[in-house]
């Protein structure tokens, strides 16, 4: 299967600052990824599919980059509502794989 | 506005089963493959299985394989998954979603909010 990781774990940020988090892949998923925004209570958003492609309603703040086994997402401008854990999935292969996710907190 | 509603989670004794349930709303739930992802307390995300839109092929993540069955109703507009030979370590959340478009299998733009089952004697 094909293994997901995320960097760093933990992203303590200043409201109106950028964030930028990582995820990479054991082997190659083309542009086969996707990330989800996940808050206590709500249930779990997508945000970004293809790599790069914002799902529908996403702020244009969040941004996502790579291919390959390298992959970002950047959110431009952190406002409060962001601040959650982030996931990065593989869906190039079964079994789908979700990344251990970053938890993006307030500094 | 889709809706998916998971229901049937609860406390079970290792060694036991139970079906969970998801009841869809909102789309044309015959269209779409489905998947069940499951989150560990305190945990991240876990994939567990997925169906595509006719149930004509399923998929597993090796930790559940053999032991979990993955089905729909598309008359009921319902998904379901069976949960045999339950472990301490399948206790969760688990959540159904839903894939973003008929050919999209695994980018999920939908999910519920989650119903929770404990393994535990």
């Amino acid at each position: 299967e094909i293994v997901m990781t995320q960097s760093p774990a933990t992203l303590s940020v200043s409201p109106g600052e950028r964030a930028t988090l990582s995820c990479r892949a054991s082997q190659s998923v083309s542009s086969n990824l996707a990330w989800y925004q996940q808050k206590p209570g709500q249930a779990t958003r997508l945000l970004i599919y293809g790599a790069s492609t914002r799902a529908t309603g996403i702020p244009d703040r969040f941004s996502g980059s790579g291919s390959g086994t390298d992959f970002t997402l950047t959110i431009s401008s952190l406002q409060s509502e962001d601040f959650a854990v982030y996931y990065c999935q593989q869906y190039n292969k079964w079994p789908r794989t979700f990344g251990p996710g970053t938890k993006v907190d307030i500094k | 506005e889709v809706q998916l509603l998971e229901s049937g989670g609860g406390l079970v004794q290792p060694g036991g089963s139970l079906r969970l349930s998801c009841a869809a709303s909102g789309f044309t739930f015959s269209s779409y493959g489905m998947s069940w992802v499951r989150q560990a307390p305190g945990k991240g995300l876990v994939w567990v299985s997925g169906i595509t839109y006719s149930g004509g092929s399923t998929y597993y993540a090796d930790s559940v394989k053999g032991r979990f069955t993955i089905s729909r109703d598309n008359s009921k507009n319902t998904l379901y998954l069976q949960m045999n030979s339950l472990r301490a370590e399948d206790t969760a959340v688990y959540y159904c979603a839903k894939d973003l478009s008929s050919g999209s299998y695994g980018i999920f733009d939908s999910w519920g909010q989650g119903t929770l089952v404990t393994v535990s004697s």
